[in-house]
This record gives structure tokens, sequence and C-alpha cells, in this order.
């Protein structure tokens, strides 16, 4: 089992310069979400998406985009790097929000923007 | 606005201590409380969920247990071993979340266990 796969591992990104972060699951899970974990801030939660063609901000949203085309995927696109967007990216996706529903998390995104 | 604070910071034990974490919220509304484990350079691996109604979950030498009187949870682990060594962090669901699902985390503590 895949569980969630995020690529890639590691980036390096010049400040304006755009890209995305891949991410997919394959537990058929309706909701989706992005976090960014930054020392002394913990989680934070950018986007989230409880089911294909349904995406909505998080806390941070700002400086990112996502789509859920179909169940499995949801990528992040960073539109104009900033050196702020240095952090570390993780994907996690549940079978809803409900309260029953335990939080599966990818092996994360290094990013570094200069 | 829910808080999540979790003490100490950083803990180390023999191997075969049991041992317990720590977890404290500041609004008892909540659907669930969850802990995870971090391991260096890894993403999260969830351990247990407790739900709002339920008093306490087990996983083999794991058992976390809520009390949202008190707005508190622990991690109870027996018998610790140097492959517990990780970075063990709560996340509480909100009430107030039920849109977004949106956890929020405590800061973690990382646990080093000794042979």
């Amino acid at each position: 089992n895949a569980g969630v796969t995020q690529t890639p591992k590691f980036q390096v990104l010049k400040t304006g310069q755009s890209m995305t972060l891949q991410c997919a699951q394959d537990m058929n899970h309706e909701y989706m979400s992005w976090y960014r974990q930054d020392p002394g801030m913990g989680l934070r939660l950018i986007h989230y998406s409880v089911g294909a063609g349904i995406t909505d901000q998080g806390e941070v949203p700002n400086g990112y985009n996502v789509s859920r085309s179909t169940t499995e995927d949801f990528p992040l696109r960073l539109l104009s790097a900033a050196p702020s967007q240095t952090s570390v990216y993780f994907c996690a996706s549940s079978y809803s929000r409900q309260a029953n529903s335990p939080l599966h998390f990818g092996n994360g995104t290094r990013l570094t923007v200069t | 606005k829910q808080e999540v604070t979790q003490i100490p910071a950083a803990l180390s034990v023999p191997e075969g201590e049991n041992l317990v974490l720590n977890c404290s919220f500041t609004d008892s509304a909540i659907y669930n409380l969850q802990w995870f484990r971090q391991d260096p350079g890894k993403g999260l691996t969830s351990l247990l969920l407790i739900q709002s109604s339920q008093r306490e979950q087990t996983s083999g030498r794991l058992n976390a247990s809520l009390d949202k009187s008190s707005g508190r949870s622990t991690l109870y682990i027996a018998a610790s071993q140097p492959g517990d060594s990780a970075t063990y962090l709560c996340a509480a669901l909100p009430l107030y979340s039920s849109n977004t699902g949106k956890l929020i985390f405590g800061q973690g503590t990382t646990l080093q266990v000794k042979p």
C-alpha cells in the first residue's frame, strides 16, 4: 500500500520561480489537505479539499494554489516563490472530515527558496 | 481559539521504562484528539485517535486517554524501546473546524529511549 505519496522530496528554488508539489493517495480518501511545518510554528493548514472539484483555503493560503481534478491527486502550486515559503510541506488525507477518520501523512517535501 | 500544548519539549528515558507524554488543550469542544509519531525527515504517522465520546484507546504498548473536562490527554508507552525514539505530536480537531477539518497541533515532545 503506497498511502500518501509526495514528490519531490527535496527542492531548491530561486525567488520568483514557480513549481508544483505533487501529492497522490491510493486510499480513496475524500479529504485531502496541505500543511507546512516550520520550527517554532508547528503545523499550519494551507489548503484543503473535501472532494474532487472542491477546494478551500486554510490558515495560510497566500502564495499557494491548489486544484482537485481527481479524488487521488491534490497538487500544490507555488506561484512566485519567496524565501518565507522555505519550509517542509506535508500532504495529508483522510476518509472524511468526521470524528473517526485519522489523518494519513506523506513523507513531506523539503523546500528551500533562495 | 483552541491551543494545544505539550510539555516537556524533550524527554530521555532508559530502555524498559514506562512513560507518559502529556497534551493539554484549552477548549473542550473537540471532535477528537489524535496522537502522531514523527521520525526525523519523515511524515507523521497516526498512532491513536480518541473520539470526543471516548475515554481511551489502546494499540499494542500504547494507550491514550482523554479527559475533556480537564483539557488533558496522555499517551502512555509501556516498556519503552530504542525504536520508540521519535517526536510525538498530539492534535485536536475542534468543533469549529467541522468544515475545514483543520487540526490544531501541539509542538511535540521529542523522546529518546537509551539502550
